[in-house]
């Protein structure tokens, strides 16, 4: 069955200072790789996702992510944090043909930024 | 631009009680989907439709059903709401085809006293 872990529950970092939250996932097939965030009181925003191609893939904000499926990992990376990036990010992994049109959800990663 | 909007934000409710949450997309999506959002487990999913009508069990789907009498609207029912269902829900939509990312509402902070 298709899994996503967020081994990080809280990170705190520095604001300027550089960021990667990690995510590894278990799938039996290519998967399709999911970055969301969630600010405060509000619903979930897509960062970026990955199909296929470059591994290497650009979101919104600033944000990119890598794809190794060596490692099976889709970590998160931004080379300089806002205060605003404050949120709780979410990785998640599908659809799929074996499983359907449904997303698996990591427990997600809390983001702190600290001044 | 996508939308897709969820009734309330904040809803109080007594045990026992008959709960609605509802949800619109306006982007003629096929997909609807709710989600159950806790601290520490990320987000699960309740039900899904994938047609008017169509309904199909998610991973929590006890205590809950789903209506499904329109596209663009989808129903979270509680039946006889409980206090461990006291929860944010999320609505989300998306296209059936393109495998593409889901659409999500604001979410629904639902407490059950």
């Amino acid at each position: 069955a298709q899994s996503v872990t967020q081994p990080d529950i809280h990170i705190t970092v520095s604001e300027g200072a550089s960021l990667e939250l990690r995510c590894n996932y278990s799938y039996g097939a290519t998967p399709y790789l999911f970055w969301y965030v969630q600010s405060p009181g509000q619903g979930l925003q897509l960062l970026l996702k990955y199909f296929s191609g470059d591994t290497l893939v650009q979101g919104i904000k600033g944000f990119e992510a890598e794809f190794k499926r060596s490692q099976s990992s889709f970590n998160l990376r931004k080379p300089s944090v806002h205060w605003s990036d404050a949120a709780e990010y979410f990785c998640a992994v599908g659809p799929s043909m074996e499983y359907g049109n449904k997303l698996v959800f990591g427990a997600g990663t809390i983001l702190r930024v600290k001044s | 631009d996508v939308k897709v909007t969820q009734s309330s934000r904040y809803l109080v409710k007594r045990t026992g009680e008959k709960v609605f949450l509802e949800c619109v997309q306006d982007m003629d999506h096929e997909n609807m989907f709710w989600y159950r959002q806790d601290p520490g487990l990320g987000l699960r999913l309740i039900y899904f439709s994938y047609d008017v009508k169509m309904k199909e069990k998610g991973d929590i789907p006890e205590g809950y059903s789903v209506s499904r009498e329109k596209k663009e609207r989808f129903s979270l029912i509680l039946e006889s709401a409980s206090t461990n269902q006291t929860s944010m829900y999320l609505c989300a939509s998306n296209d059936r085809y393109s495998y593409n990312e889901q659409f999500f509402g604001p979410g629904t902070r639902l407490t059950v006293l």
